[in-house]
């Protein structure tokens, strides 16, 4: 596709369950990002991959996150036994490869709500 | 860590009018300072970037100024128009973490 794509684009789940958001990047850009948006916030850094690897992954709130990417190309955001304060717009980048000063191209986000 | 603030929060200005947004940063190694724009629904969108060697730079109706002694950049928009009306959000980093303030709601009055 001509941009990043994000699936699903709205999740609504019951707290304790574990979800999965997808996000599938610029063809050829080999660096993603994961960001969160709460309401009333700024970007929240998740976690960085180059390739399949995650040299920052320092972001990752708890260890009910987790994410993983394969092929270098798509990527899944995992959390499990959701909380309410998980509730957000969860947001992919993909950039091509090098450090962060580049461009980020950003999908339309996943926004999750946990009742 | 880099902490970026932004001010004001909310912004709203006449159309035709300039709107000025400031940010300041901490980390005196940032030498990467983007501003993206995110209309209602969509993801952030990079408008203008300035990078630390440059105290300025424009495009059309769009400015950014970096004054790194203060550690703090500014966006500056003139003639306002109401397709103007989004969340901004600036951004400093360099070779570790990018870092975005908490954006600001502009608002653009015909």
């Amino acid at each position: 596709g001509a941009g990043v794509s994000q699936s699903p684009s709205n999740k609504v789940t019951e707290k304790g369950k574990d979800v999965e958001l997808r996000c599938d990047p610029i063809s050829g850009h080999t660096a993603l990002y994961w960001y969160r948006q709460s309401l009333g916030q700024g970007l929240e850094f998740l976690i960085y991959f180059q390739g399949n690897s995650a040299p920052d992954k320092s972001g990752l709130p708890s260890d009910r996150f987790s994410a993983e990417r394969t092929g270098g190309s798509v990527s899944t955001l995992t959390i499990q036994r959701t909380q309410q304060e998980d509730s957000a717009v969860y947001l992919c980048a993909s950039s091509l490869p090098g450090s962060y000063t580049g461009e980020l191209f950003f999908g339309e986000g996943s926004r999750l709500t946990v009742l | 860590g880099e902490n970026v603030e932004q001010h004001p929060s909310t912004l709203s200005v006449q159309e035709g009018d300039s709107a000025v947004i400031k940010c300041t940063y901490s980390d005196s190694a940032s030498n990467y300072f983007p501003w993206y724009k995110q209309e209602l629904g969509k993801g952030p969108q990079l408008i203008i970037d300035i990078r630390s060697n440059v105290g300025e730079k424009k495009d059309q109706r769009i400015a950014v100024t970096l004054n790194k002694t203060a550690k703090h950049f500014s966006l500056h928009i003139t003639e306002t128009q109401p397709e103007d009306s989004a969340v901004y959000f600036c951004a400093a980093g360099g070779n570790n973490r990018l870092a975005f303030g908490k954006g600001n709601q502009v608002v653009v009055i015909p």
